[in-house]
C-alpha cells in the first residue's frame, strides 16, 4: 500500500519568513495530493491540492509543487502569519476514494 | 463548518459498553470515510463507503462496526473497546467521480476515551 512520510515534524519560523514542509510517497500510481491544515481543536480542511498532470500550483500566500519521478511534493507558505500555525498533513491517492496522511506538521508562526 | 456533523461530541466509555457514532453530511456527496486520529500518529482511514457500499476496510478490528444506511448518513457501532481505542473519530464525505479522489470534508470529531 501506499505509505506516505512528511518532515519535519515540528516547523517554527518568525513572523513574515516562509515556511517549507516536504512529503515523499511510495505508490507511483498516486495521483492527487491533498494538502490539509487543522488548527487546535478544529476539524482537518483542505487548503490546497494538486493532481499529477501539474507540477506546480499557487493560490496566494500557499504554494504546492510536485515532482512525480523523486515521488515528492512539498508545500510552501510566504510571509507567514500568526494565524498560519496549526499542524499540516499531506497526503496521497491513487484514487478510489483512498488517501493516505502523513504524520503531520506542527508550524509555530513567532510574532 | 456544518456540512459535515458528528454526535457525540465526546464519548466516555467502560470496555464492555456498546455505543454508536454518528455523522451526517449536507454536502450532496456519495462518499463517507471514518478515520481514527491518535496522538503523534497520521490519520487513519478506518473505512470507506461510496454509493452506501462498503468499498475499504482497512483492517480494522471487529469490535468497530460501520453502517451506512443512505449516503448522508454513517455510524461507527462501538462494542467491548480497549483503551487503546481512545482518539478523536473524524468522519469525512467527498464526491465519488467514477474512481477519482476528490477534496474530503471533514466533521469536527468525536473525541472518544475509553476506560
Amino acid at each position: 500500500g501506499e505509505n506516505v512520510e512528511q518532515h519535519p515534524s515540528t516547523l517554527s519560523v518568525q513572523e513574515g519568513d516562509s515556511a517549507v514542509i516536504k512529503c515523499t510517497y511510495s505508490d507511483s500510481a498516486s495521483n492527487y495530493f491533498p494538502w490539509y491544515k487543522q488548527e487546535l481543536g478544529k476539524r482537518p480542511q483542505l487548503i490546497i491540492d494538486i493532481r499529477s498532470n501539474v507540477g506546480e500550483k499557487k493560490d496566494q500566500r500557499i504554494a504546492v509543487t510536485l515532482n512525480k519521478t523523486a515521488k515528492h511534493f512539498s508545500l510552501h507558505i510566504t510571509e507567514t502569519q500568526p494565524e498560519d500555525s496549526a499542524v499540516y498533513f499531506c497526503a496521497a491517492s491513487g484514487g478510489y476514494q483512498k488517501v493516505t496522511f502523513g504524520t503531520g506538521t506542527k508550524l509555530q508562526v513567532i510574532p | 463548518e456544518t456540512g459535515v456533523t458528528q454526535t457525540p461530541r465526546h464519548l466516555v466509555m467502560g470496555m464492555t459498553n456498546k455505543k454508536s457514532l454518528k455523522c451526517e453530511q449536507h454536502l450532496g456527496h456519495n462518499a463517507m470515510y471514518w478515520y481514527k486520529q491518535s496522538a503523534k500518529k497520521p490519520l487513519e482511514l478506518m473505512f470507506v463507503y461510496s454509493l452506501e457500499e462498503r468499498v475499504e476496510n482497512n483492517s480494522v478490528p471487529s469490535r468497530f462496526s460501520p453502517e451506512c444506511p443512505n449516503s448522508s448518513h454513517l455510524f461507527l457501532h462501538l462494542h467491548t473497546l480497549q483503551p487503546e481505542d481512545s482518539a478523536l473519530y473524524l468522519c469525512a464525505s467527498s464526491q465519488d467521480r467514477g474512481g477519482r479522489t476528490d477534496t474530503q470534508y471533514f466533521g469536527p470529531g468525536t473525541r472518544l476515551t475509553v476506560l
